[in-house]
Order: structure tokens, then sequence, then C-alpha cells
């Protein structure tokens, strides 16, 4: 059973940094990308960040370009996002998504239950 | 950037009726190679992630019951349930991933009515 489990989430000043996990489970972590989507409260969805499998090519919105490294550890099967500078509009649940194939731009075939970033002083 | 939009934002249909959510994309995102849509439709219970319903704008995952069903093709996209059930309340997205980054919409609310 695939089974996804984010950690790292909290409470946090503007300008603060923090860093998300991905616990991943049931599956051969290193064969597929891997994202990080956001959810800001009552909002819809917004892709943040991906990466492929082996963890060699790296992907980001806009919005977050500079600020947020994503990477993994596959020995640990782990995914991860450093997220510096932080702002308020950063707020949100951040889900873990395994990307149903290789490829970091595919549909995403399993959600972690996310953790929530708050960023307020 | 592609933009998808969706309609209509929220709807409110009777147990056993039909709903119907479209979704449309800023430029086509048929893949011309493999004669693929690469959309995706998602549900998205209170309180819970998103759960993959339908990809390839047509292909149902395993598990997802056979009212839920898609169409479509290029820039413009259905989301069908053919009879609304109780546990169907829930918002409804599409995704293109036929480029980075991959989009979503806005999102479409089902209530029963």
């Amino acid at each position: 059973e695939v089974q996804l489990l984010e950690s790292g989430g909290g409470l946090v000043q503007p300008g603060g940094s923090l860093r998300l996990s991905c616990a991943a489970s049931g599956f051969t972590f290193s064969t597929f990308s891997m994202s990080w989507v956001r959810q800001a409260p009552g909002k819809g969805l917004e892709w943040v960040s991906g990466i492929s499998g082996s963890g060699g090519d790296t992907y980001y919105a806009d919005s977050v370009k500079g600020r947020f490294t994503i990477s993994r550890d596959n020995s640990k099967n782990t995914l991860y996002l450093q997220m510096n500078s932080l702002r308020a509009e950063d707020t949100a649940v951040f889900y873990c998504a395994k990307s149903a194939s290789g490829s970091t731009t595919y549909y995403f075939d399993y959600w972690g239950q996310g953790t929530l970033v708050t960023v307020s002083s | 950037d592609i933009v998808m939009t969706q309609s209509p934002d929220s709807l409110a249909v009777s147990l056993g009726e039909r709903a119907t959510i479209n979704c449309k994309s800023s430029q086509s995102v048929l893949y011309s190679s493999n004669d693929k849509n690469y959309l995706g439709w998602y549900q998205q219970k209170p309180g819970q992630p998103p759960k993959l319903l339908i990809s390839w704008a047509s292909s149902r995952e395993l598990g997802v019951p056979d009212r839920f069903s898609g169409s479509g093709s290029g820039t413009d996209f259905t989301l069908t349930i053919s009879s609304l059930q109780a546990e169907d309340v829930a918002v409804y997205y599409c995704q293109q991933y036929y480029n980075t980054p991959s989009t979503f919409g806005p999102g479409t609310k089902v209530d029963i009515k």
C-alpha cells in the first residue's frame, strides 16, 4: 500500500525558514518523480515544485523560485522541501504527491494527508 | 503557463441526477504524437487530500465508480457524474500535465439539492 507521510509544518514568522519532509513507502521510491502541491486556506490547488526520480532534475513554480529547494534521499525514501524567506502568502497545506511515472509533469496518483504551514508574526 | 478554467463554480444536484462539470484549457493539451490528452480530474472531500479519479481525460482509475466519466479533447473537457450519490459531495479539480508547470482549475463544488 502506497503511503506518503508529511511532517515539518508549523508556525513561522515572515522571513523565516522551514523544512518539510515526506516519508514514502509501498512503492519503489527512486522510480517515480515527486512533487509538492499546496492549498491556501479555502483556495484551490497550486503545484509548487517537482523532482525527478534520480533527483537530477528539479522544477519550481515562479512564485517560489529562488526561495524553495526540493530534494530527495532515495536511500531513505524521503522527499524534502526547504522553504526560505517565507511570506504570509505561503500559508497553506502542503501536500506531497507521487507522479504516476518518472516524468515530473504528470498526474498524481497518490497524495499525502498534508502538513500545514502558517506564516505569521 | 496553461490556464485552466472550470464551470460552473458550484452546482447543486438532486440525488440520482446527473452532474456535469466543464474544464477548459488556454491551449490544447492534446499531444499529437500519441493522441493523448494530458488532462486529469480529482475529487477533494472536506479535510482530505485530493483523490485521482480520471487520467488521460477519460481513463477512470481502478476503484472509481463507473458513474464517473470524463470526455473531451484539445481544450474542452467534461467530468460527468451520471447519478449523484451523497458521498460525491466534494470539490472537483481538473489538471493539465501537458507541460511544466502543471496547473489546476479553480475547482467546482458539488452539493446535494
